[in-house]
Formats: structure tokens, sequence, C-alpha cells
């Protein structure tokens, strides 16, 4: 079975604080995303990476940072966490056909 | 550039009933289409995906979903509801003629009622 694993379920960070989240994967997948998923918005992606040490931005990069040093894992990062990030987190990593999600973060920025 | 457009963000059906979920893209090339299924506090899970070929694809829990080009939709469909059907559904679709490019849908969230 793929399996994508997150760093945490649940998540509470206050205003300013740095956030990582971390996403590792166990297919050899070359592609990993990082989506933000919100009620009636459906899932924005955030950013993306296609190999190591490579990045692309997605959708709604603001606020964000990312950094792949592995093959297998990719963090997320909040340099300075705001009320307005609070919202479920989806990693998902990818081969040619399909994309495979791990379980969300819930992030709550108080 | 792509789109997905998921017509009715809650839909509701009896236990038995069929279930229809809309989804309507753009796309500038062929497209690959995806439905994806959340269960409550879970990633998504694929439920079935076309990408060439037969254009009435068949997925996991009795879903199937008809590609069809003319009217640019991808409704997902299921004879027969069951109580734990109860979920959200996202359709996506790629035109980088692989998933590494997905958009999503704002998603469905269907409710089964006893």
């Amino acid at each position: 079975d793929v399996k994508v694993t997150q760093s945490s379920r649940y998540l509470v960070k206050r205003t300013g604080e740095k956030v990582f989240l971390e996403c590792v994967q166990d297919m050899d997948h070359e592609n990993m995303f990082w989506y933000r998923q919100d009620p009636g918005l459906g899932l924005r992606l955030i950013y993306f990476s296609y190999d190591v040490k490579m990045k692309e931005k997605g959708d709604i990069p603001e606020g964000y940072s990312v950094s792949r040093e592995k093959k297998e894992r990719f963090s997320l990062i909040l340099e300075s966490a705001s009320t307005n990030q609070t919202s479920m987190y989806l990693c998902a990593s990818s081969g040619y056909s399909e994309q495979f999600f791990g379980p969300g973060t819930r992030l709550t920025v108080l | 550039a792509q789109s997905v457009t998921q017509l009715g963000s809650h839909v509701s059906v009896s236990e038995g009933a069929l279930v229809l979920l809309r989804c309507n893209y753009s796309s500038s090339v062929p497209p690959y289409l995806f439905w994806y299924v959340q269960y409550p506090n879970q990633g998504l899970q694929l439920l079935l995906k076309y990408t060439t070929g037969a254009t009435l694809v068949k997925g996991i829990n009795g879903f199937e979903a008809e590609f069809k080009k003319s009217e640019t939709s991808f409704h997902l469909t299921k004879p027969s509801a069951h109580m734990s059907d109860a979920a959200e559904y996202f359709c996506a679709v790629s035109d980088s003629g692989s998933a590494r490019q997905l958009t999503f849908g704002s998603g469905t969230q269907l409710t089964v009622l006893p």
C-alpha cells in the first residue's frame, strides 16, 4: 500500500510562530504537493516539487515556503503564522497516474 | 487554463436511491479526470479516473462516471446509496497528460438519509 504520512493530525499555534508541517511518502514518487482545504473552496495548491531541491509555486504560495532535501520528504513552512492560515493542510505524492494523499493536518492559529 | 465546477455543494439522497454528483470541466486539451472521496477526518482517496479509452469508468464501492466530451462533463453515479457513502466528493481535472497538475472542484457533501 502506498503511504503518505503527515507529522501531526492536529496542531495549535500562536500568531507569529514558525510552523513546520512534515510529509513523508514511501513510494519513491518524484512529485509531491501541499494543498490547503477550506470549506466551499475545495483544495488549493500551495507548492509542489518535481524533484529533490526543486519547488514550484502553486496558486496560493503567499505566506508559505517549502523544503525538499530528500526525495521522500516534503516540508511546508509557515514563517510567521497568522490566523488566516487556520485550515486543513493536505500533502500528496504522485507518480504518473494518480495523486495519493496523506490524512491531513488541521492547523489552528490563535 | 483548466477549471472544474461541481454543481451542488450539498446533496441528500435516501438510502437505496440513485446517487448523482455533477462535475463539469474546462480544458484546452484532452483531459484526465478524477473523482476523489474524503471521509470525515481523513485524506482524499481515489474513487475512479478517466485517462483515455472507454468513456464509462468504473471505480470502487460501486461508483462509476461517464466522460462526455460534447457536454464537458464527468458526472459520478451509484445506483443505490448506502449509509457508508456519506462523505465529501471532489472532482479534479488535469490537462498535463498526467496526475501532476490537478485542479479540484469545490466539493460536494453527500448525505444519505435512512
